[in-house]
């Protein structure tokens, strides 16, 4: 099993919709969770953290669930800018952290 | 406030030759960490300098080091270069060990022919 997973999709989704993403991690010791959002041939950007009691900026929400071990993100009056790939980042005691490969989103007219 | 920067923005190089690649942290971060991309992949993490010492490492070989200067900046240099390590390297900045909320460059577009 992989340390990380996301489904890589693509989700496709019209303006206005609202979409969710999971991310499930293995190592039961991670500590810190993180979103990051990439644009095509560009950087990662860091989107927001993740706590455990959730936390919401705006239309993005991120839950954390250690029970289930996983984190994720539900975007709300999508965008057509909200486009891009979206990877969870998990971190453990050692603090190495380990990206998913990322779950594309496609918003469309 | 300038942000992450890396250099060069595009390299080729033939495989066997040696690539250095350089970063210079967000003002204000201490903490450097490297990853390489490969396309469709999430970055993987090489490793991390703070105090100008490597204080974690993923799995990469020995060909992969790197160094931190004082003003906080770093280079990554890989030996042998193989067909392989062509991708995206990226520099991330932050401030105390550890890689919570890291700052990313644009990175390094490496192609080994």
């Amino acid at each position: 099993r992989k340390e990380v997973e996301q489904d890589p999709g693509p989700f496709n989704v019209p303006e206005g919709a609202t979409v969710a993403f999971n991310c499930t991690y293995s190592n039961s010791a991670s500590q810190s969770f993180f979103w990051y959002r990439q644009d095509c041939r560009k950087e990662p950007k860091l989107l927001m953290s993740v706590y455990s009691s959730g936390n919401e900026d705006g239309r993005f929400t991120a839950q954390l669930n250690r029970a289930s071990q996983y984190i994720s993100l539900l975007i709300r009056d999508s965008k057509l800018s909200d486009s891009a790939t979206y990877l969870c980042v998990v971190s453990g005691g050692s603090y190495i952290p380990t990206f998913g490969r990322g779950t594309s989103l496609i918003v469309h007219p | 406030d300038a942000g992450v920067t890396q250099s060069p923005t595009h390299l080729i190089k033939t495989r066997g030759q040696q690539v250095t690649l350089r970063c210079s942290p967000k003002s204000g971060h201490d903490t450097v960490s490297w990853y390489q991309q490969a396309l469709g992949q999430g970055p993987q993490f090489i490793f991390q300098y703070y105090e100008e010492e490597e204080r974690q490492r993923g799995n990469f070989p020995d060909r992969f080091s790197g160094h931190q200067f004082p003003n906080y900046s770093s280079e990554l240099n890989v030996n042998a270069l193989l067909l392989g390590d062509s991708a995206l390297y990226l520099c991330a900045s932050s401030y105390g060990q550890g890689t919570d909320e890291q700052y990313f460059g644009p990175g390094t577009r490496l192609t080994v022919t």
